[in-house]
C-alpha cells in the first residue's frame, strides 16, 4: 500500500535555525516524491520533486530509499517559510498516477 | 505559469439538494484531474482521477453515485455532491496535470471550494 507519513503536525523553530520536516515513504515500487507548500490563504504549490533535485527558496530533498525518507531542509530558516508543508507520493504509471499526501507540517518561523 | 480556476471558492446549500464545483485549465490542457477532499487541519484525502472522455476512477470508500465527476474537455472537469447532507460540508480541492516535456508532469491546485450543508 502506498503511504506518506509526516510525523510533525507542528515544528516551530526561530528565524535562521535550521530546519528538517521529516518524510517516511511506504511504496513497493519506485516511486516519484515531492513536496508541495501552502502559504495561509493561498493554493497549494509545488516546491520542489526528487526527480528533478533542484533547490527551490532554499530548500532540499534528498530520496534515500534505503530509509525510505525524502525529509525537507533548508539551513536558515526565515519568517516567510512559515506555511504549511505536505510530502506527497505518486506511484504507479507516471502517466495516471496518483498523488498520495502526508498529513502535513505547520512550519512555524518565529522573528 | 500554468493556472487552474475552481469555482465556486464557497458554497452553502441545504441538505438534499445538489452542488457542481468546477476546475478548469486555463492555460494547458489537463487530459487528467484530481478531486480531494481536505477535512480542518487534516491531510488531502484522493477522491476520485478524473480522465477526459471516459468515467472516473474512484478511491475506496468514496461513493460513486453520490460524487458524480464529468470530464467532458481538456479544461474542464466538475465534481457534482449530489443529495448533499451535512456530513458532505468540506473543503474540496481539484488539481490538473500539465505535460511538460523534460520531467512528469507536474500537478497543479485549484483554490479549493469550501462546502458548506445546512
Amino acid at each position: 500500500a502506498q503511504r506518506v507519513t509526516q510525523p510533525e503536525k507542528l515544528l516551530s523553530v526561530f528565524k535562521g535555525a535550521p530546519v528538517e520536516l521529516k518524510c517516511n515513504y511506504s511504496y513497493s515500487g519506485s516511486p516519484e516524491l515531492f513536496w508541495y507548500v501552502q502559504y495561509s490563504r493561498q493554493r497549494l504549490q509545488l516546491l520542489l520533486r526528487h526527480i528533478s533535485r533542484e533547490s527551490i527558496k532554499g530548500f532540499t530533498a534528498d530520496l534515500n530509499k534505503g530509509e525510505t525518507s525524502f525529509h525537507l531542509k533548508k539551513p536558515f530558516a526565515q519568517e516567510e517559510d512559515s506555511a504549511m508543508y505536505y510530502c506527497a507520493l505518486r506511484g504507479g504509471s507516471s502517466n495516471t498516477g496518483k498523488l498520495i499526501f502526508g498529513q502535513g507540517t505547520t512550519l512555524q518561523v518565529k522573528p | 505559469g500554468a493556472v487552474v480556476s475552481q469555482h465556486p471558492s464557497w458554497v452553502i446549500c441545504k441538505s438534499g439538494t445538489s452542488v457542481k464545483i468546477e476546475c478548469r485549465s486555463l492555460d494547458f490542457q489537463a487530459t487528467t484531474m484530481f478531486w480531494y477532499r481536505q477535512f480542518p487541519k487534516q491531510s488531502l484525502m484522493l477522491m476520485a482521477t478524473s480522465n477526459e472522455g471516459s468515467k472516473a476512477t474512484y478511491e475506496q470508500g468514496v461513493e460513486k453515485d453520490k460524487f458524480l465527476i464529468n470530464h467532458a474537455s481538456l479544461t474542464l472537469s466538475t465534481l457534482t455532491v449530489t443529495s448533499a447532507h451535512p456530513e458532505d460540508s468540506s473543503f474540496y480541492i481539484c488539481s490538473a496535470r500539465e505535460w511538460d516535456r523534460i520531467y512528469n508532469s507536474p500537478l497543479h491546485f485549484g483554490n479549493g471550494t469550501r462546502l458548506t450543508v445546512t
